[in-house]
């Protein structure tokens, strides 16, 4: 079971904001940057947040990251068809001699 | 454009063994880490392995004694050697390269799949 937890669902109608929390621990989160991926069944992942809130080019302001002490959140705002996928949040662990850890992930679905 | 092509996914008996390849086009390969994650139906995304520049290899403990992680960078290639297969490590396998600037996973491929099953 991975040390990241994340609620297993979420949901919301187009147009609507979504926030996803990851919640971690000041050992792992606490000291290291978070990342938080994209990911529909059948398709590569994607990258959508780095370094807690830095979206890579491509990606819509629409996704936003952020952390606060042990936890780290990523907000959909405008939510689309599209962005019914499953999200992980991420981070690589330094302290367990390298270890990169993804999230238990949370399914987004449109109502 | 970064390209990663996964290949050598299959069938494979409990106990057996199985090569996984990825094959980088795009970019300079050797100047990145390189990473093997994996997603079982039903699961979630599993960390496999990294490799650095410098050839340094990090495993989790699933992975750890059973799967080898090398690069080529001559030949733009990174593989998985996988031996002692489960059950369990039946799962799509996704070859992704990381970013210079974080510890994050910038780039993935279609990834290949592995089924251990008698």
């Amino acid at each position: 079971q991975s040390v990241l937890t994340q609620p297993p669902s979420a949901s919301g109608t187009p147009g609507q904001r979504v926030s996803i929390s990851c919640s971690g621990s000041s050992s792992n989160i606490g000291t290291n940057s978070v990342s938080w991926y994209q990911h529909l069944p059948g398709t590569a992942p994607k990258l959508l947040i780095y370094s807690n809130n830095q979206r890579p080019s491509g990606v819509p302001d629409r996704f936003s990251g952020s952390k606060s002490g042990s936890s780290a959140s990523l907000a959909i705002s405008g939510l689309q068809s599209e962005d019914e996928a499953d999200y992980y949040c991420a981070i690589w662990d330094d302290s367990l001699n390298g270890l990169y850890v993804f999230g238990t992930g949370t399914k987004v679905t449109l109502l | 454009e970064v390209q990663l092509v996964e290949s050598g996914g299959g069938l494979v008996q409990p106990g057996g063994s199985l090569r996984l390849s990825c094959a980088a086009s795009g970019f300079t390969f050797s100047a990145y880490d390189m990473h093997w994650v994996r997603r079982a139906t039903g699961k979630g995304l599993e960390w496999v392995s990294t490799i650095g520049t410098a050839g340094d290899t990090y495993y989790p403990g699933s992975a750890k004694g059973r799967f080898t992680i090398s690069r080529v960078d001559a030949k733009k290639s990174l593989y998985l050697q996988m031996n002692s297969l489960r059950a369990e490590d039946s799962a799509i396998y996704f070859c992704a390269r990381g970013l210079t600037t974080a510890p994050a996973l910038g780039y993935w491929g279609q990834g290949t799949l592995v089924t251990v099953s008698s």
